[in-house]
């Protein structure tokens, strides 16, 4: 399978505590991102990587989030001391640098806080 | 600024029949513009892209849309409608100028199709 994989694919938490996601891209893929979607929604922009670098972050994304793309392949999503505003589905995606930014999305991380 | 509107947050439409989902956008400058479909617990899967060239464009499924720079709109159309074709369906615009631009998503049209 050479598609966009996120692990997990649900998470249940308690309010205070913290979670990780993780992403892993298409291979020859050097952009990632993250996207939020809550019910009703379309996707909303989070943050995006070209290979390690973290070049944009929207201002959804607050002091509790924090990206890391450390050798350009993966992704991690950290939420510290989550929420119940931060149940949503977190969406990845991927694409290589041209000029349509057509992105690959992976299946999500379903996230409910308690 | 950049966005887009889909009109209909639920469209019904039995097996056979049209499928139109309806999208306008709003764009400062010459935009792409997407069309995604997302089923139950999945990622999005792009359905067709219009890149400013053929103003209509053909994608997967039997799906195509059509660009209309003076209703700037972009809506979506299947001449006959599968059960397989219900899902949400997502509307997205981006800026087409070069370099990285962001992609912005309009909220969906929840697609049923009755047998």
């Amino acid at each position: 399978d050479t598609g966009v994989s996120q692990d997990p694919r649900h998470k249940i938490t308690k309010r205070g505590q913290n979670v990780t996601f993780r992403c892993d891209p298409i291979s020859e893929h050097n952009r990632l991102y993250w996207y939020r979607q809550t019910l009703g929604q379309g996707p909303e922009f989070l943050t995006y990587f070209q290979n390690e670098a973290q070049l944009e972050k929207s201002r959804l994304l607050s002091d509790r989030f924090s990206a890391e793309r450390p050798k350009g392949s993966f992704s991690t999503l950290e939420i510290q001391r989550t929420e119940q505003g931060d149940s949503a589905m977190y969406l990845c995606a991927s694409s290589l640098t041209d000029g349509y930014n057509e992105q690959f999305f992976g299946p999500g991380t379903r996230l409910t806080v308690l | 600024a950049q966005s887009v509107t889909q009109l209909g947050s639920h469209v019904s439409v039995s097996e056979g029949a049209l499928v139109l989902l309806r999208c306008n956008y709003s764009s400062s400058v010459p935009p792409y513009l997407f069309w995604y479909v997302q089923y139950p617990n999945q990622g999005l899967q792009l359905l067709l892209k219009y890149t400013s060239a053929a103003t209509l464009v053909k994608g997967i499924n039997g799906f195509e849309a059509e660009f209309k720079k003076s209703e700037t709109s972009f809506h979506l159309t299947k001449p006959s409608a599968h059960m397989s074709d219900a899902a949400e369906y997502f509307c997205a615009v981006r800026r087409a100028s070069g370099g990285y631009q962001k992609v912005t998503f309009g909220t969906g049209t929840k697609l049923q199709v009755i047998p």
